[in-house]
């Protein structure tokens, strides 16, 4: 089993609709949950950033953890074509001197106009 | 802009051949990460640097070595080089670990 599963999709909506992007995990070690976003072509991008379970929310994106469950979300509300590319979850315990990040296969969303 | 560089953008070489792929982090950034990205596998954890000592080892071949330099840039080699390590290589920095990581644009590597 991966310590990090999130569907690869592919997930294709209409512009305007509410997108739910999420993963789950099996270290109950994790402490700290990302989102990225990645165009063809181009390195991720960091576009939310977690500590504790609950709601973090940043325009039109709303990242939430759930710790007990072991399940993070991500959600895109008035979704845009500009929003199409591919979102990865991840997450990083700190321990022993390093920090362990694990990344999601990531979801390759399409939002049509 | 992330200000993670990378060079070069892309690279084309033969089996065999030995290639240096460079990264410069953010300014500040003590901490550099480096993660190879092909299209069946995602983005697989190669190496982290910092300040100049390695810190964690990810799923890296022995054909495979780095380093990062007193000016903290850093560079990934790659040796005996075969169809296999096609793939995107990606840099990332962080000024400490548990901060978030940032990610340059990689380098596209080609080998035939």
């Amino acid at each position: 089993q991966k310590e990090v599963e999130q569907d690869p999709g592919p997930l294709s909506v209409p512009e305007g609709a509410i997108v739910s992007l999420n993963c789950t995990y099996s270290n109950s070690a994790f402490q700290y949950f990302m989102w990225y976003r990645q165009y063809s072509r181009k390195g991720p991008e960091l576009l939310m950033y977690t500590y504790s379970s609950g709601n973090k929310e940043d325009g039109r994106f709303t990242a939430q953890v759930d710790k007990s469950s072991k399940y993070i979300s991500l959600f895109i509300r008035d979704s845009q074509p500009s929003d199409s590319a591919t979102y990865l979850c991840a997450m990083s315990a700190w321990g022993q001197g390093a920090q362990k990040l694990v990344f999601g296969q990531g979801t390759r969303l399409t939002i049509n106009p | 802009d992330s200000g993670v560089t990378q060079t070069p953008k892309h690279l084309i070489t033969a089996t065999g051949q030995r290639v240096t792929l460079r990264c410069s982090p953010r300014s500040g950034d003590l901490s550099v990460y480096w993660y190879q990205q092909s299209l069946d596998q995602g983005l697989q954890f190669l190496i982290q640097y910092y300040n100049g000592e390695e810190r964690a080892k990810g799923n890296i071949l022995e054909r495979f070595s780095a380093q990062q330099f007193p000016d903290l840039h850093s560079e990934l080699n790659l040796s005996s080089l075969e169809l296999g390590d096609s793939a995107l290589y990606f840099c990332a920095s962080t000024p400490a670990p548990g901060s978030p990581l940032h990610f340059g644009n990689g380098t596209r590597l080609t080998v035939t």
